[in-house]
């Protein structure tokens, strides 16, 4: 059950926009909507920042969009700030011979 | 408000098993299924399997069929789970997540805080 793939490390200053790409196939985020990406800060709890490929949960500033073109999906953060540095995680649903969710290796974002 | 609140961190010798508890209060514990990630040391996030409270029915992470179980007992809506056969590569922070569900899982909105399990003889 290989993950999605996602670039090991992005950087941007402040106030630039970044995008981290999260690639997969046809059996997750080419065949379904069910793409999120979550913003880790170590040794604390994921949250949760972009759902169903491009809505955002109450409380996620609009800086933060979603989008998906085939199999490969991106976040993009506008106006980055400092306290955007982070790990940045995109899962799927996937379907093969059984239902599950695979995760991306993760993207580390360095705000410069 | 919603809140997950995991067990404290424990360690375990290779061999044994190991259990996480997983307490929701805030919602309707039946209402959502949880999700069980974990996180090894310098690794990324990685899915172990889901549950649903309101049937107790399970679906695994092929990696993880036949070593984790995952229960739950609405009577305290506290969600379970159990890791067996350990060894060093289980040792990890473990999350309990609720999910947001459409027709399948789209995401985990609420997370717990994490527990810290360490394999060591």
């Amino acid at each position: 059950q290989s993950a999605l793939t996602q670039p090991a490390s992005v950087s941007g200053s402040p106030g630039q926009s970044i995008t981290i790409s999260c690639t997969g196939t046809s059996s997750d985020i080419g065949g379904y909507k069910y793409v999120s990406w979550y913003q880790h800060y170590p040794g604390k709890a994921p949250k949760l920042m972009i759902y169903e490929v491009s809505k955002r949960p109450s409380g996620v500033p609009d800086r933060f969009s979603g989008s998906k073109s085939g199999n490969t999906a991106s976040l993009t953060i506008s106006g980055l700030q400092a306290e955007d540095e982070a790990d940045y995680y995109c899962t799927s649903y996937r379907i093969t011979s059984t239902p599950y969710v695979v995760f991306g290796r993760g993207t580390k974002l360095t705000v410069l | 408000q919603v809140q997950l609140v995991q067990s404290g961190a424990e360690v375990r010798k290779p061999g044994a098993s190991m259990e996480v508890s997983c307490k929701a209060s805030g919602y309707t514990f039946t209402g959502y299924y949880l999700y069980w990630v974990r996180q090894a040391p310098g690794q990324g996030l990685e899915w172990m399997g889901w549950i649903n409270p309101n049937s107790g029915a399970t679906n695994y992470a092929q990696k993880f069929q036949g070593r984790v179980t995952l229960t739950v007992d609405t009577s305290i809506s506290t969600a379970y789970m159990e890791l067996s056969r350990l060894t060093s590569d289980d040792t990890a922070m473990y999350y309990c997540a609720r999910v947001i569900w459409d027709v399948v899982p789209a995401a985990a909105d609420y997370w717990g805080q994490g527990t810290l399990v360490t394999v060591s003889s």
